[in-house]
């Protein structure tokens, strides 16, 4: 069965362009989760989704950030404009109702550089 | 203000010598934790759990240990190989949500 995938795996982009993520999620799975990966700072959510639905955006780091889940199998994570800050690896993850330990699968990751 | 907290960035062991990475939290809300293991260029994947109202979980030769009145969580490895040679993340979690909240995480290195 597919694990959740990410695309693109690198992305190399200049100050100021727009950046989008994308995610397929494991079918079936009604949770959606972005996470960035800093040194400074580890892995820290951003973004959860439930069926779809946007639950808690607390951890996106300012209105540049931006993410959509049109239907259960295709999430974006958008960065318009990006800044050199924004570089990390961002990782996409599912789980789904139920899974009583609350484990999480993640994706392989994005790995953003902006110049 | 980090609820997760993994103090050592790094530790490094000889193969077949006992493993131990550690976690503290200041969550009193957490209902469970648990331990990832991350490899260059993978995405993380899940190791083991535990329930906040357990003190034990053993799953071969991963052991994870919490003492919740010190707010502290340990995984011991036993015994140690090569391959376990990764970033280990530890997390917690609430049953009201599913979200996890990480660590930054502690380098294994297990030397040959």
């Amino acid at each position: 069965d597919a694990g959740v995938i990410q695309s693109p795996r690198h992305e190399v982009t200049e100050m100021g362009q727009e950046v989008t993520l994308r995610c397929k999620p494991i079918s079936g799975h009604d949770y959606l989760f972005w996470y960035r990966q800093t040194m400074m700072r580890g892995l820290e959510l951003l973004i959860y989704f439930n069926n779809n639905v946007p639950i808690d955006d607390s951890g996106m780091p300012e209105d540049r950030f931006s993410a959509k889940m049109p239907n259960a199998s295709f999430s974006t994570l958008k960065i318009q404009p990006s800044e050199p800050r924004d570089s990390a690896v961002y990782f996409c993850a599912s789980s789904f109702t139920g899974r009583g330990t609350g484990e999480l699968f993640f994706g392989e990751g994005s790995r953003l550089t902006v110049l | 203000d980090q609820q997760v907290k993994q103090n050592s960035p790094s530790l490094s062991v000889q193969e077949g010598r006992i493993s131990i990475l550690n976690c503290d939290y200041t969550n009193s809300m957490f209902d469970y934790f648990l331990w990832y293991k991350k490899y260059p260029a993978e995405g993380p994947t899940f190791l083991i759990s535990i329930s906040s109202i357990k003190d034990k979980n053993e799953d071969g030769r991963f052991t994870v240990f919490l003492n919740k009145s010190a707010k502290h969580l340990s995984l011991h490895i036993v015994p140690s190989q090569p391959g376990d040679s990764a970033v280990y993340f530890c997390a917690g979690g609430e049953v009201s949500n599913y979200k996890l909240t990480f660590g930054k995480g502690t380098l294994l290195t297990v030397n040959p």
